[in-house]
């Protein structure tokens, strides 16, 4: 079946070093590729999204890498801060239904 | 803009009872969704409206599940009878077509619990 998974269901990072999050998909035929954040007892946040075309995208302090050899998708932030403490979810989007992964959950070591 | 607004924040039922979870999109935002959030399946889409009207419905687990919407600013998740595997976080999400395809504004969420 079609499905988008995260490779680690953890993460942990000091806080100023660059967090790294990856996840893998099955579904080639998706037009975009999105990561969400979830804060606790929030609902889901849009962080940013790349389109199956690019393989490279930048916001701020947060760049999303896609590699359609491997369907590997990944989110890397720079100096981690407290505030990004949270679990991170890729999905993608198919005519308006998006697909979650199961989610990362980064904690930002003081 | 005070975002998607859901109300009961929590609520707690016994088996068997109906429940009715509610949301008001932002306002101007033309599609609306529902989730559902567990443990055990993650965050799953359960139905989404475009101008008010139902387009995709297949993710709702059975007919003990409906949902409407009235107006642009109303939508309401009911479940009839419910049970204690219906216990969940249920989300409710808009989003503009004007605006980002893949940004969905997601409200606080209503935490239901079956007993």
């Amino acid at each position: 079946g079609e499905s988008v998974g995260l490779h680690l269901p953890t993460l942990s990072v000091q806080e100023g070093d660059n967090s790294i999050i990856n996840c893998a998909y099955s579904n080639s035929a998706s037009d975009y590729f999105i990561w969400y954040k979830q804060e606790s007892g929030k609902g889901p946040q849009f962080i940013i999204d790349i389109r199956s075309n690019m393989d490279k995208r930048q916001g701020q302090r947060v760049t999303v890498l896609l590699n359609k050899t491997v369907k590997h998708l990944s989110l890397q932030i720079a100096a981690t801060q407290p505030g990004d403490s949270a679990v991170y979810f890729c999905a993608e989007n198919n005519d308006y239904k998006l697909s979650f992964g199961a989610g990362t959950t980064v904690t930002v070591r003081a | 803009d005070a975002g998607v607004i859901q109300s009961p924040r929590h609520e707690v039922t016994e088996m068997g009872q109906e429940v009715t979870l509610r949301c008001k999109p932002i306002s101007g935002h033309d599609y609306l969704f529902w989730y559902r959030q567990t443990m055990m399946r993650g965050l799953e889409l359960l139905i989404y409206f475009n101008n008010n009207v139902p387009i995709d419905d297949s993710g709702m687990p059975e007919d003990r599940f409906s949902a409407k919407m009235p107006n642009a600013s109303f939508s309401t998740l009911k479940i009839q009878p419910s049970e204690p595997r219906d216990s969940a976080v249920y989300f409710c999400a808009s989003s503009s077509s004007s605006a980002s395809y893949n940004e969905q504004f997601f409200g606080p969420g209503t935490r239901l619990t079956v007993l």
